[in-house]
C-alpha cells in the first residue's frame, strides 16, 4: 500500500516568491494534516483537514499561508511571499479518523524548504 | 511554558542498558498519548499509542500518569538500531508533540 506521497522533497526560493506544496494522503483516510517542522523541535499543527473541511486551522498565518483539500483527497499548501523565517519541513500526515487513541497519523517525508 | 514538554537529552547508553524517557503535558482534558520515533532527516513514525493502563511492544513499555500528567517510554535491551529520537504526542481534539528526546545507543 503506498504512504503518504508529497512533492516536492526540497524547494529552494528566494524570499518574497510564492511556493506550494502537494500532498496525497493514503486510501482511505479522511483526516489530513499539515504542519511544520523546525530543527530541533517537534511538528506544528498548522492546518488539519476532515474530508474537505478545515477543522482546526488556528496555527495557521493565514496572511501568507493558504491550504485547501478540494475533493477531501489531495491537498495543497501555499506561502506566498515566503519569508526567510519560513525555511522549515513541511510534513503532510494522514490518519483514518481525527482522535481518540487509535488515531495513528503516518506522515510523507516531508518538504525541505530554504528560503533565502 | 509548552504544552508537551520533554528532555532534549541527548542520552548516550551502551548497548543492552535500559534507558526511560519522560514527557509532561499541561492540557488536562488529553484524552489520547502516543510516542513516535523520529530518525535523523525523516518522517515521524509511530512506536507506540500509550493506553491508561500502560502497554508493552517487545522490549518497549509505556505508562501513563494521569494524576501528575506525565507519559514514559521504557526501553529494555537498547540496540544500535533504537537511536533515534522520541517524540511524545499528547491529543486533547488536537496533536501535540514535544520537541523530542535523542537517544544514541554506542557498541
Amino acid at each position: 500500500e503506498a504512504g503518504v506521497v508529497q512533492s516536492p522533497r526540497y524547494k529552494i526560493i528566494e524570499k518574497k516568491q510564492p511556493v506550494a506544496f502537494w500532498c496525497n494522503p493514503i486510501s482511505g483516510h479522511n483526516t489530513l494534516y499539515w504542519y511544520l517542522q523546525n530543527l530541533g523541535q517537534g511538528p506544528e499543527l498548522l492546518i488539519r483537514y476532515e474530508n474537505e473541511e478545515a477543522v482546526d486551522d488556528s496555527q495557521l498565518p493565514k496572511d501568507r499561508f493558504s491550504a485547501e483539500r478540494l475533493k477531501g483527497v489531495d491537498s495543497t499548501l501555499k506561502i506566498q511571499p515566503a519569508e526567510l523565517g519560513d525555511s522549515a519541513v513541511y510534513l503532510c500526515a494522514s490518519s483514518l479518523e481525527g482522535g481518540g487513541p487509535h488515531n495513528e497519523q503516518f506522515f510523507g517525508p516531508g518538504t525541505r524548504l530554504t528560503v533565502l | 511554558r509548552k504544552e508537551v514538554e520533554q528532555d532534549p537529552g541527548p542520552f548516550n547508553v551502551p548497548e543492552g542498558a535500559t534507558v526511560a524517557f519522560n514527557c509532561t503535558y499541561s492540557n488536562s482534558a488529553s484524552q489520547s498519548f502516543f510516542w513516535y520515533r523520529q530518525d535523523c532527516r525523516k518522517e515521524p513514525k509511530l512506536l507506540m499509542s500509550v493506553y491508561s493502563s500502560g502497554n508493552e511492544d517487545g522490549r518497549f513499555t509505556a505508562q501513563l500518569n494521569r494524576a501528575s500528567q506525565y507519559i514514559s517510554l521504557l526501553i529494555r535491551d537498547s540496540k544500535l538500531s533504537d537511536s533515534a529520537t522520541y517524540l511524545c504526542v499528547s491529543d486533547a481534539g488536537k496533536s501535540t508533540f514535544g520537541d523530542g528526546t535523542t537517544l544514541t545507543v554506542k557498541p
